[in-house]
């Protein structure tokens, strides 16, 4: 399976706990992002890396939220002292650059199967 | 401030026939737009996507179609099946898909045999 894989699945944690989602993206792919969703919306981009490198943030990302990509492969998501507020699904995707008309270079992000997350 | 709207919570249809789903966009700085397909506990699965330098895309079933002056593009699925059924995500990106992308609320399609 070369797909993007994420763990763990679902997490269920206590207000106050931190928690740490892994994600390992298709293994061609350099860029990585992470994105939330909740009930009745579309996922809202947290954050992103090309390679190690992480180029941008989101304002939706607190201070309690922090993102690594140590060595351009897998990636990890850590929210720590957890709100009820952060429940929510949380997705990674990898991106794919590729040639398009014109010679424009298009990236297409493939999303893995998300981990959601419940804070009791 | 939305910048992607898919303004169909909801769409009901009959297996057979066509199923439209539409999207609007604000920002003119987007030039790449994806669709994806969700099932509940799943993540997104691309489908189609295309960009603004051209005005249709096809492959198989589905067709998009971008009207870049009314800021629009639609999703076309021809026959319908019932596979189908899921809620689908029109995205949006600037910088030929090389910016986060932007995801409407999605529109929940029954494909009713």
């Amino acid at each position: 399976d070369t797909g993007v894989s994420q763990d763990p699945r679902h997490k269920i944690t206590k207000r106050g706990q931190n928690v740490t989602f892994r994600c390992d993206p298709i293994s061609e792919h350099n860029r990585l992002y992470w994105y939330r969703q909740t009930l009745g919306q579309g996922p809202e981009f947290l954050t992103y890396f090309q390679n190690e490198a992480q180029l941008e943030k989101s304002r939706l990302l607190s201070d309690r939220f922090s993102a690594e990509r140590p060595k351009g492969s897998f990636s990890t998501l850590e929210i720590q002292r957890t709100e009820q507020g952060d429940s929510a699904m949380y997705l990674c995707a990898s991106g794919k650059l590729a040639g398009g008309p014109r010679d424009i270079y298009q990236e297409t992000q493939y999303f893995g199967p998300g981990t959601r997350l419940l804070v009791l | 401030d939305q910048q992607v709207k898919q303004n169909s919570p909801s769409l009901s249809v009959q297996e057979g026939r066509i199923s439209i789903l539409n999207c609007d966009y604000t920002n003119s700085m987007f030039d790449y737009f994806l669709w994806y397909k969700k099932y509940p506990a799943e993540g997104p699965t691309f489908l189609i996507s295309i960009s603004s330098i051209k005005d249709k895309n096809e492959d198989g079933r589905f067709t998009v179609f971008l009207n870049k002056s009314a800021k629009h593009l639609s999703l076309h699925i021809v026959p319908s099946q019932p596979g189908d059924s899921a809620v689908y995500f029109c995205a949006a990106s600037a910088n030929s898909g090389n910016t986060p992308l932007v995801f409407g609320k999605g529109t929940r399609l029954s494909v009713i045999a």
